[in-house]
């Protein structure tokens, strides 16, 4: 079945200690984006990229670095995590990125905890 | 600045029917959505509004107006499975999801 995937499911990760997360698509999406959700929030949108074109939010932090080294896998790194980075992060897919519903497909998501 | 109203969480019956409204502010329109997200897992796509009316899928049912920049999801025949938060987001000008905080929805027996 084609899905998104993300690893790992769970992380943890001390105060200032870089992490990555990483994201893989089956379905040959030109868009992946990167979200930050926090309990009974709703979801940030970090970054997306269309296809090789990055876009950042103007306020995501510099903490917060993406890598897309090919269509199928999207990374998200946080450089020094701070307390205020435990969450779950998002990852999603959508075939256009324009008009139309060109839907997000969400992966599983990974849960942050930052000691 | 943009804007999505929800309320914050809704009380039903099993068996019920609930309507969870949306109101949005936006610059631009170019869809309403609205995902179903159970706890602590990822949100999965529920509809999808960008006409004025009522669209029907099964137990669900989405209504939009754009003139009062307003839609609701309409669940009937409530089950305990569908107990979880319902996300409302709006597609902008620029064509990004705009997303309302959530409801979260509680189904009694």
């Amino acid at each position: 079945d084609a899905m998104v995937i993300q690893n790992p499911r769970y992380q943890v990760t001390q105060f200032g200690k870089p992490v990555t997360l990483s994201c893989s698509q089956t379905l040959n999406h030109n868009v992946m984006y990167w979200y930050q959700q926090k309990s009974s929030q709703a979801p940030k949108l970090l970054f997306h990229y269309y296809d090789k074109d990055f876009n950042n939010e103007a306020d995501t932090p510099d903490n917060f670095q993406s890598r897309r080294p090919n269509t199928s896998f999207c990374f998200l790194d946080i450089r020094s995590p701070g307390l205020g980075d435990a969450a779950m992060y998002l990852c999603a897919t959508s075939a256009l990125g324009g008009t139309g519903p060109d839907t997000q497909y969400f992966g599983p998501g990974t849960r942050l905890t930052v000691l | 600045g943009q804007n999505i109203d929800q309320p914050t969480e809704m009380t039903a019956t099993e068996g019920a029917i609930v309507q969870i409204n949306c109101t949005y502010q936006t610059s631009g329109f170019n869809g309403l959505f609205w995902y179903q997200q159970h706890a602590g897992e990822a949100p999965t796509f529920l509809s999808y509004n960008v006409l004025d009316g009522l669209e029907e899928k099964g137990r669900f049912s989405s209504f939009l107006s754009r003139s009062k920049g307003y839609g609701y999801l309409l669940l009937k025949e409530l089950q305990m499975k569908d107990s979880a938060s319902y996300l409302c987001a709006v597609k902008d000008s620029n064509y990004q999801l705009i997303w309302g905080a959530g409801t979260k929805l509680i189904i009694k027996p």
